[in-house]
């Protein structure tokens, strides 16, 4: 049992290239979310899938797409990366709301763009 | 949308002392409110959390309360120890919005 597993860990990306965060959970989750987080920050809910099919704005979408493939995976598209997407990126999920689950996180990928 | 606000963003305490974090929140309909500790290069690791039908929860040397009319809740730490020193994250949700929206975060550093 994996969890929350997100690919790559470490990315270099020149302004302007465009990639693609992939996570996928293994834990049979409804809901899954893309978190960004910058130094000295909190994290910040850029898209979310609150069941499968379905995709949601969070606080700071712009610049950023997703795709919720399939129940396990929900992945994260920079189109046109710029210096400010430079981040640590949190992929999360949890199961319903409703009956007292938690949210897991994955180990988190950090992307610099020069 | 929900705002959440954590206080304070730094503190320091001695081995064996209490530290309080406290956040508070803008969404009455917020009705989950976890707390998670991360440390350098980790992932957030939830240590509890409690709901809005409870006004407090402990595990150990760590309880949490909850203030539904003030709109505020607390983190408490008794017995600090060294390896409680992280940066600590409140967050809120409720199950309309279903999702966390995050403090700022508190670094707490305990001096052995």
């Amino acid at each position: 049992n994996a969890g929350v597993t997100q690919t790559p860990k470490f990315q270099v990306l020149k302004t302007g290239q465009s990639m693609t965060l992939q996570c996928a959970q293994d834990m049979n989750h409804n809901s899954m979310y893309w978190y960004r987080q910058d130094p000295g920050m909190g994290l910040r809910l850029i898209y979310y899938s609150a069941s499968e099919g379905t995709t949601d704005k969070g606080e700071v979408p712009n610049g950023y797409n997703v795709s919720r493939l399939n129940k396990r995976e929900f992945s994260l598209r920079l189109e046109s990366a710029a210096p400010s997407q430079t981040s640590v990126y949190f992929c999360a999920s949890i199961g319903d709301w409703h009956s007292g689950n938690t949210i897991y996180f994955g180990e988190g990928s950090w992307l610099t763009v020069v | 949308g929900e705002n959440v606000e954590q206080h304070p963003s730094t503190l320091s305490v001695q081995e064996g002392d209490s530290a309080v974090i406290k956040c508070t929140y803008s969404d009455s309909a917020s009705n989950y409110f976890p707390w998670y500790k991360q440390e350098l290069g980790k992932r957030p690791q939830l240590i509890i959390d409690i709901r809005s039908n409870v006004g407090e929860k402990k595990d150990q040397r760590i309880a949490v309360t909850l203030n539904k009319t003030a709109k505020h809740f607390s983190l408490h730490i008794t017995e600090t120890q060294p390896e409680d020193s992280a940066v600590y994250f409140c967050a809120a949700s409720s199950t309309g919005r279903r999702a966390l929206t995050f403090g700022s975060g508190t670094r707490l550093q305990v001096q052995p």
